[in-house]
């Protein structure tokens, strides 16, 4: 089967820097994306990894470790709106079609 | 202009009836999904269409069944409501099914309440 884990919640004040861990377990990955999700809102995309390393876009950065099965998303420069959950991904190919496993999502909480 | 759309938004419903949820895509995309998101915001996949073909039916049971006239829509019927159905639908679409169609766009979702 397939699993991700990720923390429930997290807590930083405005202007700092704050790491959102994945962890999964699938038999038929494909990749790593990152959702944010605003309340009352859809889920939007923010970032997906295939391969190992780093992959910046403007305040957020997404890492991924294949072989630990290991992902993190990093939020620098931390604004209010930042407050929102964010969802790691997994793509598996293992059943035969693609399908996006979401994990339970972490609620960030951004203070003054 | 709205690139993926629902219809309702909000649906509030008795136990037993029958309801349909409406989905369209304007961003020419092959592949569309429907989501289930509950009270934990736990997101869970219900269904894949890849061109109008069922592609994922994860468990769901057989008193929803969705629907896709054409590419661009992808509905969702649920019949005998029940109040475990009470959740946030979520449709969403991607380029197709390939390795590399991994941005999904979701709609606003429908949020459904069965009392």
């Amino acid at each position: 089967g397939q699993s991700l884990e990720q923390p429930s919640e997290v807590t930083a004040v405005e202007g700092a820097i704050v790491q959102i861990n994945c962890t999964y377990q699938t038999s038929g990955f494909y990749g790593l994306s990152w959702y944010q999700q605003h309340d009352g809102g859809a889920p939007t995309f923010l970032s997906y990894n295939a391969l190992d390393g780093l992959e910046e876009t403007g305040r957020f950065s997404s890492f991924l470790s294949r072989s630990d099965s290991y992902g993190y998303l990093l939020l620098q420069e931390l604004q209010m709106k930042d407050s929102a959950s964010y969802f790691c991904a997994v793509r598996d190919g293992a059943t035969g079609g693609f399908k996006t496993i979401f994990g339970a999502g972490t609620r960030l909480f951004v203070k003054a | 202009d709205t690139a993926v759309s629902q219809t309702p938004k909000y649906l509030v419903t008795q136990m037993g009836n029958d309801k349909s949820i409406k989905c369209e895509q304007n961003l020419g995309h092959d592949t569309m999904y429907w989501y289930k998101q509950d009270s934990k915001k736990f997101l869970k996949i219900m269904f894949s269409y890849n061109n109008k073909e069922l592609i994922i039916n994860e468990t769901v049971p057989n008193r929803f069944s969705p629907k896709s006239p054409d590419k661009a829509h992808l509905n969702l019927h649920i019949n005998s409501l029940e109040l475990g159905d009470s959740a946030v639908y979520f449709c969403a679409s991607s380029q197709g099914e390939t390795s590399s169609s991994y941005e999904q766009y979701f709609g606003p979702g429908t949020r459904l309440t069965v009392t």
